[in-house]
């Protein structure tokens, strides 16, 4: 089946230190992989996608490369920013049965990411 | 543009009621979907519709509904409520075709159910 496992949280980390969650996932075919940030009583955004193989979605200083060899989809930022504090879900879009043209996201757990100043 | 818009953004129910939560998705977006978000469950797919047909549909008993009407808005309705359905509703919208297209989320409604 498809699934997506990523890193489990909390992660607190200073200001200006580098961050790295990890994401992986399993699926038939070739699914799109996006990574969405929840900031608090905030519904989800669309923080960076990549659609094949080697793609490198990046957004606001955030970066993911899609790797088809390891079945990763890593979140990385050099220089983590207090606003940065979020909720982080790793996800993926694969065609649904049935409907050639439709998708389904399935997301991961999320992880929690606090920022000390 | 407008982006997603959720109503009520909060409820309170009883066991036992019935509840009716609306989407209004982004304009010219056909499809709306429906999440469920738990802090022990997580994002859970409820349902999705597209041009008012239901599409994919999540693990979730028949107590859950939905329904898209021709202006692509689109209503969740849960029965019988239960405790256990106290959560997060998100709806996120977007054109519809592909596995690329990127989906657009609303503040959600948070349900409380006593």
């Amino acid at each position: 089946g498809n699934s997506v496992t990523q890193m489990e949280g909390p992660v607190t980390l200073s200001e200006e230190a580098f961050l790295t969650i990890n994401c992986t996932y399993t699926a038939t075919g070739y699914p799109s992989l996006f990574w969405y940030v929840q900031y608090p009583g905030e519904g989800l955004q669309l923080l960076l996608k990549a659609t094949k193989a080697d793609d490198k979605g990046s957004n606001k200083g955030f970066e993911a490369t899609y790797r088809k060899e390891t079945t990763s989809f890593h979140l990385e930022k050099g220089s983590v920013q207090v606003s940065d504090s979020a909720v982080y879900f790793c996800a993926l879009s694969v065609p649904s049965e049935g409907y050639s043209s439709a998708s389904k996201i399935i997301f991961g757990s999320g992880t929690r990411l606090s920022i000390r100043p | 543009k407008a982006g997603v818009t959720q109503t009520p953004r909060y409820l309170i129910k009883t066991r036992g009621q019935q509840v009716t939560l609306s989407c209004s998705p982004i304009s010219g977006h056909r499809s709306v979907s429906w999440y469920q978000q738990t802090p022990g469950q997580g994002l859970q797919f409820l349902f999705e519709y597209f041009s008012e047909t239901q599409r994919n549909k999540g693990n979730f008993p028949g107590r859950f509904s939905g329904r898209q009407f021709s202006n692509s808005r689109s209503e969740m309705n849960v029965s019988t409520l239960e405790l256990g359905d106290s959560a997060l509703y998100l709806c996120a919208s977007s054109s519809g075709t592909g596995i690329y297209n990127e989906q657009f989320f609303g503040p959600g409604t948070r349900l409380t159910v006593l």
